[in-house]
């Protein structure tokens, strides 16, 4: 069985700092994908990358980067010089190998309530 | 160029009502996913459906809860005889069709019915 575990429930930082959300997860299959989402007050949700197993190199984009680490099951986000505007829930998600077709279910994490102050 | 359009935004049942909820996936997208989000809780899946056909409702409770994705219309999830409980956000999902095996597109979320249970 799969589970994704975000261990921080809030975090608070001021605005500038920066601030890294964790998440490991656990997983039996040698192919699987990872994914943030980022759930605004609003209550969408707005998903900010997907990556492959086979795919260690960390991400960068724009104040985001990510990363990936198979040695620990772990795939971290880390949000540079926050604003007022990063304040969000962040959930963190693991789909097994996707079958012929492309689908399969998302298990997320709990959630990360980051809050970005002035 | 429209997303995933769930409707209602925001639903009021009274216990023992029904409860149908609705999912236009974006254009294109064959897949469909159900999510349920408790309050202060982090995303549950419930049901995969490609067009006609349930491929996995292994997160379904079994009694009260159907699905359905039409070959015209949206997806519809059908609560019957709600209780208390039910009181959730309930997103949908949709992704591409891809014949890849490994691929496994991300998916794209509606901004999710809010249901509320007097």
């Amino acid at each position: 069985a799969q589970k994704v575990t975000q261990a921080q429930t809030e975090i608070s930082v001021v605005e500038k700092e920066d601030v890294t959300l964790d998440c490991v997860y656990e997983t039996r299959d040698t192919t699987y994908y990872l994914f943030w989402y980022k759930q605004p007050p609003s209550g969408e949700l707005v998903f900010l990358i997907r990556r492959n197993s086979f795919d260690e190199q960390n991400e960068i984009s724009g104040r985001y980067s990510w990363n990936f680490q198979k040695s620990t099951s772990s795939f971290n986000f880390t949000i540079t010089a926050s604003q007022v505007v990063d304040s969000a829930v962040y959930f963190c998600a693991l789909s097994e190998g996707g079958r012929t077709g492309g689908g399969n279910k998302l298990t997320f994490g709990t959630g990360t309530q980051l809050k970005v102050e002035l | 160029n429209a997303g995933v359009m769930q409707n209602p935004r925001h639903l009021v049942r009274r216990r023992g009502q029904e409860a149908r909820l609705r999912c236009s996936p974006m254009k294109g997208h064959s897949h469909v996913y159900w999510y349920r989000q408790l309050p202060e809780e982090g995303l549950k899946f419930m049901v995969y459906l490609q067009k006609e056909n349930i491929i996995d409702e292994s997160g379904m409770p079994k009694e009260r809860f159907s699905a359905e994705f039409p070959k015209e219309g949206p997806s519809i999830l059908r609560i019957q005889q709600v209780v208390r409980g039910d009181s959730a956000a309930y997103f949908c999902a949709s992704s591409p069709l891809d014949g890849r095996v490994l691929s496994n597109q991300p998916q794209h979320f509606g901004d999710g019915t809010r249901l509320s249970i007097l």
